[in-house]
Parts: C-alpha cells; sequence; structure tokens
C-alpha cells in the first residue's frame, strides 16, 4: 500500500523482555517520527529522523528505548527490559520535505506489557 | 516551553449541524503552526487543516475551518454540516516552525455526531 506501514499491530509480552516494532514510511518521505500515545491520552512525542542529519532523540523516556533508521527507510523502535508503564500504542508518521510538518500516522502497534 | 489545551473531553452534535472543538496553547515561540488531527475508532491519525503563525487568513479545507485568534491563543477547530462519519477524537497540536512534525499534542476531544 501507499501509507505508513507498522508492524506488529498487537504485541503481548512479558515485563523485562525486549521488544522491536517496525516502521515503513510512504516512499519519498524524507522525514519519520516515532509517537506514544497511552490510554485516553494525547500523542507524546519520542523521536524524530530527518534525512541524514542526527535524529532529534529528545521524547524518548528513559534510555531503555531507541531507534535507528536504515538506509533512510525503515525505522525500528527498540524497547529494551520492558515495564508495565510501556504499555501504549506506538505510532509512527512520515513527511515530505515540505515546510508545515503535516504527518501522515501508520496504524500504530499496541504494546501490552504484562 | 509550548502548550495545547483542550478543556471539552466529550461534544455532542446533531447531524448537518455545526460544531467548534476548542483549543489554546501557549508558546514563546514567534513562530509555530496549529494542526489538527482526527483520530476515528480505528487509531489511524488523519491530519485535517494547518494553520501557521503568520498567517493572516483562517485555515479553510472543506468542512473544516480553524478559528485562529492569535491574540487570544486560540485555535479552534469549526466542523460545517456534521457527518455521522465525523464522529471520532479529535487533537490539537503545535509545533515550532522548521521542527518539522516534532508536536505537541492536546488532550483530545471525543465528538459525537447524533443522527
Amino acid at each position: 500500500g501507499a501509507g505508513v506501514s507498522q508492524s506488529p499491530s498487537n504485541k503481548v509480552t512479558e515485563k523485562g523482555k525486549d521488544v522491536e516494532l517496525r516502521c515503513d514510511p510512504i516512499s519519498g518521505h524524507t522525514a519519520l517520527y516515532w509517537y506514544r500515545q497511552s490510554l485516553g491520552q494525547g500523542l507524546e512525542f519520542l523521536i524524530y529522523f530527518q534525512g541524514n542529519s542526527a535524529p532529534d532523540k529528545s521524547g524518548l523516556p528513559s534510555d531503555r528505548f531507541s531507534a535507528e533508521r536504515t538506509g533512510g527507510s525503515v525505522s525500528t523502535l527498540t524497547i529494551q527490559r520492558t515495564q508495565q508503564e510501556d504499555s501504549a500504542v506506538y505510532l509512527c508518521a512520515s513527511s515530505p520535505p515540505t515546510a508545515t510538518g503535516e504527518l501522515f500516522f501508520g496504524e500504530g502497534s499496541r504494546l501490552t506489557v504484562l | 516551553a509550548q502548550k495545547i489545551t483542550q478543556t471539552q473531553p466529550g461534544m455532542f452534535v446533531q447531524e448537518k449541524e455545526a460544531v467548534t472543538l476548542d483549543c489554546t496553547y501557549d508558546t514563546s515561540d514567534p513562530s509555530y503552526g496549529l494542526f489538527w488531527y482526527k483520530q476515528p475508532s480505528s487509531g489511524e491519525m488523519i491530519f485535517l487543516i494547518y494553520q501557521g503563525s503568520y498567517d493572516q487568513q483562517n485555515a479553510t479545507e472543506g468542512r473544516y475551518s480553524l478559528n485562529f485568534q492569535k491574540a487570544r491563543k486560540s485555535a479552534n477547530l469549526v466542523i460545517s454540516a456534521s457527518q455521522l462519519g465525523d464522529s471520532a477524537m479529535y487533537f490539537c497540536a503545535m509545533g515550532r516552525l522548521g521542527q518539522g512534525g516534532k508536536l505537541i499534542f492536546g488532550q483530545g476531544t471525543e465528538l459525537s455526531v447524533k443522527p
């Protein structure tokens, strides 16, 4: 499809395990973002990749969270030693090289930590 | 620091009527953008409308318009001729110009359209 693709759509894991969430942005979009949405809340910025520049990691909540973007396209968000408070929907978005910053979101990966 | 406030957790509107969803913001940046996104029950965030801080006219996109009052720091979304498919969560968001889609979001307003 032509939209932002995320996998898995649902992930249940045990506390202490590591998880990887994948995002495939829209072709030609130079910017990629990860956001987190806890139940009933707004979105919380996590990390932002723009082209070949160093990522803006200012929203990552702890050093257990990391992300990489390979070849300027697919991105993986990794959460190590998951905690129950990590349970949320993780949304990926991409945007074209325009000034307004309009985001195109995927459908998210719902993470449940037991 | 930037902040977005949406004071209406839930709103009801009759089909075919207009509805206004409130959003106020706080920022010390001179250049910023304001956004509205719709999140249906499927979970996907859908971009609706954008207003730049230097734009002189209120933004419009089809049935959506943004009532931008810079001095009052408000950016209310107006939906005209509501449709059943408009039932969803609506989020107001703000970002610094030049920082692309690095946005802060409000808590959202759940809109229900009654037939």
